[in-house]
């Protein structure tokens, strides 16, 4: 069974779409996440979540909104794409969101690759 | 902020052979994570190994070995008789105190020769 699951694996669309990248962990996990790694391989982190609630929100513009209806789900809505949105999108999970006695392993889904044409 | 460095874009290793990939990091925090995962060219994310900046011994995992030298702020990776299936990109990140988000590095592409 997948541990971390995304959909759609490719995603190519053009200017000005909105698309939604879904989002799926099955490891009873509490934290989860959203990065962007852009053509160069960088990988920044977009969005945190904790048990539904949003707990850290980098710089990103508000085109891109991130739902998650439960623990177990954390999807991404992006609003108006550009063309520098091309990029391959992970999610990725946690026990927990972290604290002061440590960090916690993330495990990665396979990635979302987006190209906006 | 964080900052994590890693200078070697590519390195090349003969397979059986040990390799060590560079990471320096800067942080005024005394509390943090230091993260290696793996990147294949199948594009997916693999975890290899964590060690805490409280943490008194290097860890381990495997043919895996993390060099944490906590004055010198670096955390480079050892890789003990390296395999051709070795060759990937390597990420190191470091995560913050009090939170779990992961800085990345720029990464480094290993090459194992046969």
């Amino acid at each position: 069974d997948t541990a971390v699951s995304q959909t759609p694996k490719y995603l190519v669309t053009q200017m000005g779409n909105d698309k939604s990248i879904k989002c799926e962990q099955n490891l009873g996990h509490d934290t989860m996440y959203w990065y962007k790694q852009d053509s160069k391989k960088f990988l920044k982190i977009m969005f945190s979540y904790n048990n539904k609630e949003l707990i850290i929100n980098e710089t990103v513009p508000n085109r891109f909104s991130p739902k998650s209806p439960d623990k177990a789900h954390l999807n991404l809505h992006i609003n108006s794409l550009e063309l520098g949105d091309s990029a391959v999108y992970f999610c990725a999970s946690s026990p927990r969101p972290g604290g002061t006695s440590g960090s916690y392993e993330q495990y990665f889904g396979p990635g979302t690759r987006l190209t906006v044409t | 902020a964080q900052k994590i460095t890693q200078t070697q874009p590519g390195m090349f290793v003969q397979e059986k052979e040990a390799v060590t990939l560079d990471c320096t990091y800067d942080t005024s925090d005394p509390s943090y994570g230091l993260f290696w995962y793996k990147q294949p060219s199948s594009g997916e994310m693999i975890f290899l190994i964590y060690q805490g900046s409280y943490d008194q011994q290097n860890a381990t995992e495997g043919r895996y070995s993390l060099n944490f030298q906590k004055a010198r702020k670096s955390a480079n990776l050892v890789i003990s008789a390296s395999q051709l299936g070795d060759s990937a990109m390597y990420f190191c990140a470091m995560s913050p105190p009090g939170a779990n988000n992961l800085f990345f590095g720029t990464g480094t592409r290993l090459t194992v020769i046969p």
